[in-house]
């Protein structure tokens, strides 16, 4: 089965850039979206189609993808972005939708 | 602005039966394709399955974990998405949400499908 590879946590302090990578194998012909989770929250999209920002994102998020791998940058990290990011995609013929595991942000 | 609220969970026994309802407001609920979406207690988030809208045939999909046991269906003259969750193991104790399906097209072929917005949640506890 498909799998999305991203690591369990990153760490960063305020105003320094954190970056969430998203792995697979499907990538580079299929988009990557992100969501952010905060704790106790429905998640909320962040990122569309590798790098769009939906209204309402603030700026600072921002998403791009090359080859096998998605990348979602927060740029100045704020304390408010600490949160679970997830990464979604499907495999190349688009049947197995999939979101990565997870990536943990803390800020301070 | 779209809203969409999620019941029915709560407590049931492994093999036992279970119905989530979704009702939605805030956009044309009948020309949208609808999912539900699960994530297990401290765990990560899971597709259970996609209903598209009558007018596209109302065709489901379902994760391989859920397919057999659980039918989504929906009620457009009510604006409600349902969850059927038959069959019932302790792996499925989670929450599940509701959410929209977006799909941007072009010139009559579609290329991005995602999760839009997203209802709150409803837990469901197997035990």
């Amino acid at each position: 089965s498909y799998e999305l590879t991203q690591p369990p946590s990153v760490s960063v302090s305020p105003g320094q850039t954190a970056r969430i990578t998203c792995s697979g194998d499907a990538l580079p012909k299929k988009y990557a979206y992100w969501y952010q989770q905060r704790s106790g929250q429905a998640p909320v999209l962040v990122i569309s189609e590798d790098t769009k920002r939906p209204s309402g994102i603030p700026e600072r998020f921002s998403g791009s993808s090359s080859g096998t791998t998605a990348t979602l940058t927060i740029s100045g990290a704020q304390v408010d972005d600490e949160a679970d990011y997830y990464c979604y995609s499907t495999d190349s013929g688009g049947n197995q939708r999939v979101f990565g595991g997870g990536t943990k942000l803390t800020v301070l | 602005e779209v809203h969409l609220v999620e019941s029915g969970g709560g407590l049931v026994k492994p093999r036992g039966s279970l119905r989530l309802s979704c009702v939605a407001s805030g956009f044309t609920f009948s020309s949208a394709w609808m999912t539900w979406v699960r994530q297990a207690p401290g765990k990560g988030l899971e597709y259970v399955g996609r209903i598209k809208s009558k007018p596209d045939g109302a065709a489901t999909d379902y994760a391989t974990p859920v397919k057999g046991r659980f039918t989504i269906s929906r009620d457009d003259s009510k604006n409600t998405l349902y969850l059927q969750m038959n069959s019932l193991k302790l792996e499925d104790t989670a929450i599940y949400y509701c959410t929209t399906y977006a799909r941007h097209c072009s010139g009559g072929s579609c290329y991005s499908y995602y999760f839009d917005d997203w209802g709150q949640g409803t837990l469901v506890t197997v035990s």
